[in-house]
C-alpha cells in the first residue's frame, strides 16, 4: 500500500537557521503529495501541495518539489522564524482518495 | 466562512466507557473524513462520508467505533467501550470536491482522548 517516510525529529534550530525536512514516499499510479502543518493548539493546515512530478509547490517561505526519480518531497525554507515551530506532516493522495501520511516532525526554532 | 469543528476539544475516560466525538464540517462541503493519530505515530484514516453516506470505511479499527452522519451535516464518532489502545488525537476533514485538490481538505483542531 502506498506510505510516507519522513525524518524523525524532533529538530531544534536558531532563527534564520536553513530547515530541510526529508519526505520519502511509496505508491503505486501518481500520486498528488503534500504538507500539512500543525501549529499548537490548532488544527492540521495544507501548506503546500505538488499534483505531478517536478511540480514546486510554495507558501509563507517553503518549498517542496515532487521528484518522481527519486520518489521524494522534500521541505525546505531557507530563513525560518520562531513562528514556524510546529509539527509538520508530509502526506500523499492516491487513487482512493484517501491520505497517507508521515509520522510527523516536530520543529523548534529558538531566537 | 467558519472551519470545521471538533467537540470536544480534550476528553479523559476511564477504559470500558463511551466517548462520542463530534464534528461540523464547513457548511456545503459533501465529503467528511475522520483520521486518528495514535502515540505520536501516522496519521491513519478512519473513514469516508459523502453526504450521510460511508464512502470508506476500512480504516475504522473494530466495531467499537461507530460513526454516523445523519442528514449529511454533522457527524460523530462513538467508542463503545473505550479501551487504553484508542488514546490518541482524532482529526475530522471536510472538502467540496472529492479529491480535496481543487478546494483541498480542511481539518479541525482535532480532540485529544485519553482513555485512562
Amino acid at each position: 500500500g502506498d506510505s510516507v517516510t519522513q525524518m524523525e525529529g524532533p529538530v531544534t534550530l536558531s532563527e534564520e537557521a536553513f530547515l530541510t525536512i526529508n519526505c520519502t514516499y511509496t505508491a503505486t499510479g501518481y500520486p498528488s503529495l503534500f504538507w500539512y502543518v500543525q501549529y499548537p493548539g490548532e488544527g492540521l493546515q495544507l501548506l503546500l501541495k505538488a499534483t505531478k512530478a517536478d511540480d514546486k509547490g510554495s507558501n509563507k517561505g517553503f518549498e517542496a518539489t515532487y521528484r518522481k526519480e527519486t520518489t521524494s518531497f522534500h521541505l525546505e525554507k531557507g530563513s525560518v522564524q520562531v513562528s514556524d515551530s510546529a509539527v509538520y506532516f508530509c502526506a500523499l493522495m492516491g487513487n482512493d482518495y484517501k491520505l497517507s501520511f508521515g509520522a510527523g516532525t516536530t520543529v523548534t526554532v529558538r531566537a | 466562512e467558519a472551519g470545521v469543528t471538533q467537540f470536544p476539544s480534550h476528553s479523559v475516560i476511564e477504559k470500558g466507557q463511551t466517548v462520542t466525538l463530534r464534528c461540523d464540517p464547513i457548511s456545503g462541503h459533501d465529503n467528511l473524513y475522520w483520521y486518528r493519530r495514535v502515540m505520536g505515530k501516522e496519521i491513519k484514516f478512519l473513514l469516508h462520508f459523502v453526504k450521510e453516506s460511508k464512502q470508506d470505511e476500512s480504516g475504522m479499527p473494530n466495531n467499537r467505533f461507530l460513526a454516523e452522519r445523519t442528514g449529511g451535516t454533522y457527524s460523530t464518532l462513538k467508542v463503545q467501550p473505550a479501551e487504553l489502545e484508542d488514546s490518541g488525537v482524532y482529526f475530522c476533514a471536510s472538502s467540496q470536491d472529492l479529491d480535496g485538490l481543487l478546494t483541498g481538505y480542511t481539518f479541525g483542531s482535532g480532540t485529544r482522548l485519553t482513555v485512562v
